[in-house]
């Protein structure tokens, strides 16, 4: 069975600093990995996938998410965080057979002004 | 661009009443997914629809709920006899299965409340 861990409930960042959002995941085979946004009372946003290729992916936002296959990790990155950042994060991973998405419990970022 | 919709946006319902919710997926998007995320939690998978086609169900999906996708297009999901445990957001996604595009995309959700 496949399993995400979003190891942090919240995390806490002020607005112009680097923020991550840890992730890591477990999968049978090559995993396909995601991550999400989540604005209050709306659904979920996709923010960047890693399927293949360079462990770097940048996505929406000016987010990135870096694939370490050895720690089976995606954390979340940004360079400099926005106050407008502050929001929920989900992590999902699929393996290359199935088709549901396994989500992690999420992660909340407060970014601060 | 017309995303994923659904309706209704909020459902308030007594204990013991069917519900029944749609999802307008984005247009010619052959995958329709149902999840429920109950507060605090990420979505958990219910089922999906390749085409009309119900092809998964999560043992999450008890023979209360029921899915259908009849023409391929919309999809609705129906809950008998509701009980206070069903209380959620209940999300549907759409994907188009195509080369490389793996992301699924989602609605705004319909909240449930059971009294």
């Amino acid at each position: 069975a496949q399993s995400v861990a979003q190891p942090e409930d919240q995390v806490n960042v002020a607005e112009g600093n680097p923020l991550t959002v840890k992730c890591t995941y477990s999968v049978s085979g090559n995993p396909y990995l995601f991550w999400y946004v989540q604005y209050p009372n709306r659904g979920l946003q996709f923010l960047l996938k890693y399927i293949t290729g360079d462990n770097l992916v940048k996505g929406s936002y000016g987010f990135e998410a870096e694939f370490n296959k050895s720690q089976t990790s995606f954390h979340l990155k940004k360079p400099s965080a926005l106050v407008s950042d502050s929001a929920l994060y989900f992590c999902a991973v699929r393996d290359n057979a199935g088709n549901m998405l396994t989500f992690g419990g999420g992660t909340r970022l407060m970014v601060k002004p | 661009d017309t995303g994923v919709s659904q309706d209704p946006r909020h459902k308030i319902t007594k204990r013991g009443q069917n519900v029944t919710f749609r999802c307008d997926p984005i247009s010619e998007h052959n995958r329709l997914y149902w999840y429920r995320q109950t507060l605090g939690q990420g979505p958990e998978f219910l089922t999906y629809f390749q085409n009309e086609a119900q092809l998964e169900k999560s043992r999450l999906l008890s023979d209360r709920f029921s899915a259908e996708r009849p023409k391929g297009s919309f999809s609705t999901l129906e809950i008998q006899r509701t009980e206070q445990g069903d209380s959620a957001m209940y999300l549907c996604a759409s994907q188009k299965v195509q080369g490389t595009i793996h992301e699924q995309y989602f609605g705004p959700g319909t909240r449930l409340t059971v009294t």
